[in-house]
């Protein structure tokens, strides 16, 4: 299985672009990049995901490099409710099992 | 996106019981649900697969005899922690794979589980 890199901690002040990066370098061509965020005492919420291709969403954008040895999650005006743990995650191939790595804690600074 | 329940949200008790969580997924059917536990300030820990119609199958190290888990429709699965300890206070959360190509897994809010 791929496993990610993250950063244990960042602080964002609201109002800017939060970026989150990831490293995947161990990561097959066929397996996804996934990003989930949980908010404290809840079940975990999807984020985005992709494959090759930059991806954007309501939420998010998902950027992953060439190589697709990383990948940074862009929240492009954070404010305080993005306050979170952030989750970088490669879906494994053989079956749907998502594993958690130690994730990223996102402080949002007034 | 798709959303899936669980219930009770939080549950107190005694040394020595069992206690029964619920999943379910209220907008789509789900042949698959997981099982996670988290622990104060750490990740979540996968537990289980639970498979409809078949056995779950457990991660290593998690005991199936004390985490009994029983799929039994394509809305639901239980999870039954038996014979529960002080060390099984934990945050119990599923998941359940929805969206095309089943691409994507939706999360339960969580059960608390706090063991006296």
């Amino acid at each position: 299985d791929a496993k990610t890199t993250q950063p244990p901690s960042m602080d964002c002040a609201e109002g800017r672009a939060a970026n989150l990066p990831c490293n995947h370098s161990t990561i097959s061509g066929n397996e996804y990049v996934y990003w989930y965020r949980q908010i404290h005492s809840q079940g975990p919420q999807y984020i985005i995901h992709g494959l090759k291709n930059n991806e954007t969403n309501e939420m998010a954008s998902l950027i992953i490099t060439e190589d697709r040895k990383s990948s940074t999650l862009i929240l492009p005006h954070a404010t305080l409710r993005d306050t979170a743990v952030y989750y970088c995650i490669v879906r494994r191939t053989l079956d749907d099992k998502i594993i958690f790595g130690k994730g990223t804690r996102l402080h949002i600074l007034p | 996106g798709a959303v899936v329940s669980q219930h009770p949200s939080w549950v107190i008790c005694k040394s020595g019981t069992s206690v029964k969580i619920e999943c379910r997924s209220l907008d789509f059917q789900a042949t698959t649900m997981f099982w996670y536990r988290q622990f104060p300030k750490q990740s979540l820990m996968l537990m289980a697969t639970s498979n409809e119609g078949s056995k779950a199958t457990y991660e290593q190290g998690v005991e199936k005899d004390k985490f009994l888990i029983n799929h039994a429709s394509l809305t639901l699965s239980t999870l039954t922690v038996t014979s529960a300890h002080p060390e099984d206070s934990s945050f119990y959360i599923c998941s359940a794979p929805a969206g095309e190509g089943r691409e994507t897994q939706y999360f339960g809010p969580g059960t608390r589980l706090l063991v006296l």
